[in-house]
């Protein structure tokens, strides 16, 4: 298996603009989690979903940030537009609820630079 | 929610040294994992491990449910052990939270 495939792996853009990051999880999975790391509040939760369907986005920052699961298989995280404080690594990662074992395995990241 | 508590913040090592990395947390969890991050940033998923005793290699982990801690031993570390070891805790399939980070330094 490829593991996670996040795009791009990096991406500077001028503030105003729309950005759209995007994931593949592990084929089979049936959660799928977006986070954000910055140096100041470290690794936080966006949103997650399972079988596709949103369950909670209450770490969605505001309204400018949204995130679609159209199926099994894609991901996006887009904002829109985008600001300077928006600036970190984005990190999708996926997981198999199976037989109780919840190990997630995280993609290589989005390092987002908004000037 | 949750508050996840990693000690300590910085640990420097020489290479062939040992050593022990400890999660706290504040609740009642059924889902605790280990990752570290390596210098190119890339999180690796080291243990999934709610409760007991796990090896891998010369990694180990330990979960004490009751008590609320969990432990990484790290045995005759590697310059490439280096990098930020994080706990992330959670109920089940949902979301983790994740602990601030051990940031291992392991000196040739």
């Amino acid at each position: 298996d490829a593991g996670v495939i996040q795009s791009p792996r990096h991406e500077v853009t001028e503030m105003g603009q729309e950005v759209t990051l995007r994931c593949k999880p592990i084929s089979g999975h049936d959660y799928l989690f977006w986070y954000r790391q910055t140096m100041m509040r470290g690794l936080e939760l966006l949103i997650y979903f399972n079988n596709n369907v949103p369950i909670d986005d209450s770490g969605m920052p505001e309204d400018r940030f949204s995130a679609k699961m159209p199926n099994a298989s894609f991901s996006t995280l887009k904002i829109q537009p985008s600001e300077p404080r928006d600036s970190a690594v984005y990190f999708c990662a996926s997981s198999l609820a199976r037989f109780r074992n919840y190990g997630y395995t995280f993609g290589s990241g989005t390092r987002l630079t908004v000037v | 929610g949750i508050q996840v508590e990693q000690s300590p913040p910085d640990l420097i090592l020489q290479e062939g040294a040992n050593s022990t990395l400890r999660c706290n947390f504040s609740d009642s969890v059924n889902n605790l994992q280990w990752f570290h991050q390596n210098p190119w940033g890339q999180l690796i998923n080291l243990f999934y491990i709610p409760s007991g005793t796990k090896q891998n290699g010369r990694l180990s982990a330990t979960t004490v449910a009751t008590e609320r801690y969990s432990l990484l031993y790290i045995s005759s570390s590697q310059t490439t052990d280096s990098g930020v070891y994080f706990c992330a805790v959670g109920q089940g399939a949902q979301k983790l939270v994740f602990g601030q980070g051990t940031r291992l330094t392991i000196n040739p």
